[in-house]
């Protein structure tokens, strides 16, 4: 599969507990971006990566959050001391630096906070 | 910062009508305008995209149409069929490098 991968595919974690998210983007793909997404809303941008530098970050992403692409290819997303209000989907996407050019998605991950 | 808004929410249509779903976005410095269906529990997947130089793209039963001036652009799909049936989100792409997303249109399509 040569798609942007996405794992774990669900994640449950009791309130409180860390959570790492890994996201494997198309190869060539110099941008990655990670999304959240709620139940009837449209995916909300929280960062984006350039290689290995991170560009920009949402002011949703509190200091709970973290995001590392540390050679430029995948990247982590970490959420410590996870919150209810943390259950979404986490999706990432890739595509290339030349041009406005289609972020493809991966499947996402679904986190669900107890 | 951007602001994109979606219309209308949810849209029910008879199999064979046409559908349209409008967006507005603020910042005029956008330049790339991307559609993308969602099926439920899936990713969403580009569907068309449209250029700012550009006013009008088609493909098949599915056009975009693009206004700058009064910065919004449309979703067209012609002769809808049931696999039409999904959440269709716009998107902006803004000048800070980050796509931008409307809250969604829910099509229903009526066999």
């Amino acid at each position: 599969d040569t798609g942007v991968s996405q794992n774990p595919r669900h994640k449950i974690t009791k309130r409180g507990q860390n959570v790492t998210f890994r996201c494997d983007p198309i190869s060539e793909h110099n941008r990655l971006y990670w999304y959240r997404q709620t139940l009837g809303q449209g995916p909300e941008f929280l960062t984006y990566f350039q290689n290995e530098a991170q560009l920009e970050k949402s002011r949703l992403l509190s200091d709970r959050f973290s995001a590392e692409r540390p050679k430029g290819s995948f990247s982590t997303l970490e959420i410590q001391r996870t919150e209810q209000g943390d259950s979404a989907m986490y999706l990432c996407a890739s595509s290339l630096v030349q041009g406005n050019t289609e972020a493809f998605f991966g499947q996402g991950t679904r986190l669900t906070v107890v | 910062g951007e602001n994109v808004e979606q219309h209308p929410s949810t849209l029910s249509v008879q199999e064979g009508d046409s559908a349209v779903i409008k967006c507005t976005y603020s910042d005029s410095a956008s330049n790339y305008f991307p559609w993308y269906k969602q099926e439920l529990g899936k990713r969403p997947q580009l569907i068309i995209d449209i250029r700012s130089n550009v006013g009008e793209k088609k493909d098949q039963r599915i056009a975009v149409t693009l206004n700058k001036t009064a910065k919004h652009f449309s979703l067209h799909i012609t002769e809808t069929q049931p696999e039409d049936s999904a959440v269709y989100f716009c998107a902006v792409y803004t000048g800070g490098f980050k796509t931008i997303f409307g809250a969604g249109t829910r099509l229903f399509v009526k066999a």
